[in-house]
């Protein structure tokens, strides 16, 4: 099975509007953290915002935001007041355990944002 | 900017051949990814140094080796090339051995085998 999975290839959404990127995940580790990713067209990776398993409350970082539902393990990202460099493409990520060492990513999703 | 950097940006070379990528970690990090990104396998993680020892090891071809010097720069050796290695390689960094740090992307190593 897909540590992560991201149903969405594609999404469109207007300047100045709110998107939710949606993220599922699949472990049976309590100890887990996940990542969003953004890679614009240039390629680099650039990390938007980090979810502990343990964490109580959801992240947020500016206009990103982490929908974290533990029991339906997904971890949907929500971009309010959509910019047109918000255009690119987004990877949902998740470290398994403790120790662990690497990242698993999904396939992304690409959003684009209508003026 | 992550704070990594990576030399080349990008690298056209034939079948058969070697190179050699080149990734700098964020001031103060111990620990380097290797990751690959190819539009068929997606991201994968290839390999993890950790102030200069082997830590961690995902998809790595045994055609392909890295290491970590003492200054902490690391170096991707890729042999024996081939068409399917054509991708965008990645190093990350953190401050620690795994578990716990965000890892930060370099800007990426653009491979193209004719």
């Amino acid at each position: 099975a897909q540590k992560i999975t991201q149903t969405q290839p594609g999404m469109f959404v207007q300047e100045k509007e709110a998107v939710t990127l949606d993220c599922t995940y699949d472990t049976s580790d309590p100890s887990y953290g996940l990542f969003w990713y953004k890679q614009p067209s240039s390629g680099e990776m650039i990390f938007l915002i980090y979810q502990g398993s343990y964490d109580q409350q959801n992240a947020t970082e500016g206009r990103y935001s982490l929908n974290f539902q533990k029991a339906r393990k997904s971890a949907n990202l929500v971009i309010s007041a959509s910019q047109l460099g918000d255009s690119a493409m987004y990877f949902c990520a998740m470290r398994e355990g403790l120790e662990a060492n690497n990242l698993f990513f999904g396939t992304g999703t690409r959003l684009t944002v209508i003026p | 900017d992550s704070g990594v950097t990576q030399t080349p940006k990008h690298l056209i070379t034939a079948t058969g051949q070697r190179v050699t990528l080149r990734c700098s970690p964020r001031s103060g990090d111990l620990s380097v990814y290797w990751y690959q990104q190819s539009l068929d396998q997606g991201l994968q993680f290839l390999i993890q140094y950790y102030n200069g020892e082997e830590r961690a090891k995902g998809n790595i071809l045994e055609r392909f080796s890295a290491q970590q010097f003492p200054d902490l720069h690391s170096e991707l050796n890729l042999s024996s090339l081939e068409l399917g290695d054509s991708a965008l390689y990645f190093c990350a960094s953190s401050g620690d051995s795994g578990g716990g740090e965000t890892q930060y992307f370099g800007p990426g190593t653009r491979l193209l085998v004719l």
